[in-house]
């Protein structure tokens, strides 16, 4: 079975910091990929960063980075200089097992303050 | 850019009725998903689609069916709804293949259906 941890129900941050998102997986699949997305309080999920199990290069995407441990079965997203526009809920995911289907994490709540 | 679509925003609809929730995909993708999202529970997966005519259960298929005549178009239906299935409902396409990776594996998203049951 597949299982995605997010331990941090909510963040705070400052705007233009560097923060860190928690994400740990677990998987006996040696295939699969991992997701972040960014979900706003208008509802919509936004896909933001992918990084596949044999990629061998963190993904990077503008300011979202991955950092991506696999030894650790972690995939930690690094958004860096924080907007205010950044504050939305982000949902770690996993594809493996076989088909297209996602396991979400539970989500991070991220607020950016002044 | 992909564009997937949902019928409503907000739906608010009486313990028992039947409803539909209808979601639209305009990039030719093969698979089609059905989530719903409760606070502290993450999105966790209804039913899903490969093909046209074809359906799969996923996590939570209780009291929930689906229907695929296009492609383009995933439905979901409540066949009595019940209060515990107020919820926020989200559509999501991918493209299909047998490996992974990007382009394949991501999913798009609808802007989401919030729908309450009284």
């Amino acid at each position: 079975a597949q299982k995605i941890t997010q331990t941090q129900p909510g963040m705070f941050v400052q705007e233009k910091e560097a923060v860190t998102l928690d994400c740990t997986y677990d998987t006996s699949d040696p295939s699969y990929g991992l997701f972040w997305y960014k979900q706003p309080s208008s509802g919509e999920m936004i896909f933001l960063i992918y990084q596949g199990s044999y990629d061998q290069q963190n993904a990077t995407e503008g300011r979202y980075s991955l950092n991506f441990q696999k030894a650790r079965k972690s995939a930690n997203l690094v958004i860096s200089a924080s907007q205010l526009g950044d504050s939305a809920m982000y949902f770690c995911a996993m594809r493996a097992g076989g088909g297209n289907k996602l396991t979400f994490g539970t989500g991070t709540q991220l607020k950016v303050e002044l | 850019d992909v564009k997937v679509t949902q019928s409503s925003r907000y739906l608010v609809k009486r313990t028992g009725e039947k409803v539909f929730l209808e979601c639209v995909q305009d990039m030719d993708h093969e698979n089609m998903f059905w989530y719903r999202q409760d606070p502290g529970l993450g999105l966790r997966l209804i039913y899903f689609s490969y093909d046209v005519k074809m359906k799969e259960k996923g996590d939570i298929p209780e009291g929930y069916s689906v229907s695929r005549e296009k492609k383009e178009r995933f439905s979901l239906i409540l066949e009595s709804a019940s209060t515990n299935q107020t919820s926020m409902y989200l559509c999501a396409s991918s493209l299909w293949a047998a490996a992974g990776g990007r382009e394949t594996d991501t999913q798009y998203f609808g802007p989401g259906t919030r729908l309450t049951v009284l």
